[in-house]
């Protein structure tokens, strides 16, 4: 029972590189969503979605790309990365929007310099 | 604009109980969450109450005060392991979380 992966688990880019973030879920939840979390700071919401096909912007969705081509898998693209994307990611699923726990992926620490 | 406040951190021994707090102010209300999160790790459900009252959960003990704006988390029979810090985060009207900055609990032996 895998529930949510993320993957890499570290990562270090140079400022103007890209990568993506890979999110995985194997519960068939409809809900999946990318937080960042900094240090002395709440969980901010960058895109989510709410099924294959449809996603959203959240609180703070610049330099951030997202895509949700199945059910299962929801990753995040950063373009061109900049110090400020220095973070902690976090993937979350859950099966509906109200009342219901998200699961969360173990998260990956990035570090851009 | 939306706030959730909490204490940014508590000490509490072994065996004892502690309460953790968090008002909030949010654009509607659709229930409140509260998380447990060890260093380095993700957040973990312990709780979510929508209605007034106690929720009660083995050891941990959620309350809600709508009208207050007002939660609380309590942790009983406190062990070492209890040590993490306590997010709470509360579901506005567009069903977003809206997550405070977290308490940092301290167990001491």
């Amino acid at each position: 029972n895998a529930g949510v992966t993320q993957t890499p688990k570290f990562r270090i880019l140079k400022i103007g590189q890209s990568m993506t973030l890979q999110c995985a879920q194997d519960m068939n939840h409809n809900y999946m969503y990318w937080y960042r979390q900094d240090p002395g700071m709440g969980l901010k919401l960058i895109y989510y979605s709410v099924g294959a096909g449809i996603t959203d912007k959240g609180e703070v969705p610049n330099g951030y790309n997202v895509s949700r081509s199945t059910t299962e898998d929801f990753p995040l693209r950063l373009e061109l990365a900049a110090p400020s994307q220095t973070s902690v990611y976090f993937c979350a699923s859950s099966y509906s929007e109200e009342g219901t726990e998200a699961f969360f992926g173990q998260g990956t620490r990035l570090t851009v310099v | 604009g939306q706030n959730i406040d909490q204490p940014t951190e508590m000490t509490a021994t072994e065996g004892a109980i502690v309460q953790i707090n968090c008002t909030y102010q949010t654009s509607g209300f659709n229930g409140l969450f509260w998380y447990q999160q060890h260093a380095g790790e993700a957040p973990t459900f312990l709780s979510y109450n929508v209605l007034d009252g106690l929720e009660e959960k083995g050891r941990f003990s959620s309350f809600l005060s709508r009208s207050k704006g007002y939660s609380y988390l309590l942790l009983k029979e406190l062990q070492m392991k209890d040590s993490a810090s306590y997010l709470c985060a509360v579901m506005d009207s567009n069903y977003q979380l809206i997550w405070g900055a977290g308490t940092k609990l301290i167990i001491k032996p």
